[in-house]
């Protein structure tokens, strides 16, 4: 069965850009949710889907946005993008319910020049 | 709100000692709690989770952790590390209802020969 597979998975913007993250949840998977990576802030959370609802959201930004299609697959979305959005962004899936073990993706590495 | 707190950013273990790595949390409600490593450039791989029952939770790679609700706490053991275990640990809290975990701050562990 395959993971969360991410794309892409390295990517370099400049600031101003806006940059895409597409993320495919397990098979059968139907909550996804994202996270940001730093250094500084370590991991937050930034938002699930789940029936291409937005169920929880973080404290970000609204230049940060997400989306779920019909099948599950994901995306988020940086607007304008600022030096400090440099970070490893992590998807996560799981099958929706109590207890459910959530998965993560290897992450898509963003730098921001 | 919910919080979680890994004390010790950095453990340096011998190869065949133990490890113990300690993780606090706060929730308002049952916990969900997760322990995830993270190697290098990659994403995060779950260890073990605890959601209900035995308060021993026993997980991959020979890792175990123990849920004490009195203490709030969640640690992780290894009774013998292998250079492989080399990575860095993440404690996470979560809820029953959607996936939005909140991680500490991860515990660096290093492996000496």
């Amino acid at each position: 069965k395959a993971g969360v597979t991410q794309t892409p998975r390295y990517l370099i913007k400049t600031r101003g850009q806006q940059v895409t993250l597409s993320c495919s949840p397990i098979s059968g998977h139907r909550s996804v949710s994202w996270y940001q990576q730093t250094p500084g802030q370590g991991l937050q959370f930034l938002f699930e889907y789940f029936s291409e609802t937005q169920r929880n959201k973080g404290n970000f930004p609204g230049r940060f946005s997400g989306r779920q299609f019909s099948n599950s697959r994901s995306e988020m979305n940086v607007s304008t993008l600022e030096l400090g959005d440099s970070a490893l962004y992590l998807c996560a899936s799981s099958l929706v319910g109590q207890g459910n073990t959530i998965y993560f993706g290897e992450g898509s590495w963003l730098t921001v020049v | 709100a919910q919080s979680v707190t890994q004390p010790d950013i950095h453990i340096t273990v011998s190869e065949g000692a133990s490890l113990e790595s300690r993780c606090n949390y706060s929730y308002g409600a049952t916990p969900y709690l997760f322990w995830y490593v993270q190697s290098p450039g990659q994403g995060l791989q779950l260890l073990l989770k605890y959601f209900s029952g035995d308060t021993l939770v026993q997980g991959i790679k020979g890792f175990e952790a123990e849920f004490k609700r009195s203490q709030s706490s969640f640690n992780l053991r290894k009774p013998s590390v292998h250079w492989s275990d080399a990575a860095e640990y993440f404690c996470a809290v979560g809820g029953a209802a959607g996936n939005k975990l909140t991680f500490g701050g991860g515990t660096r562990v290093l492996v000496k020969p």
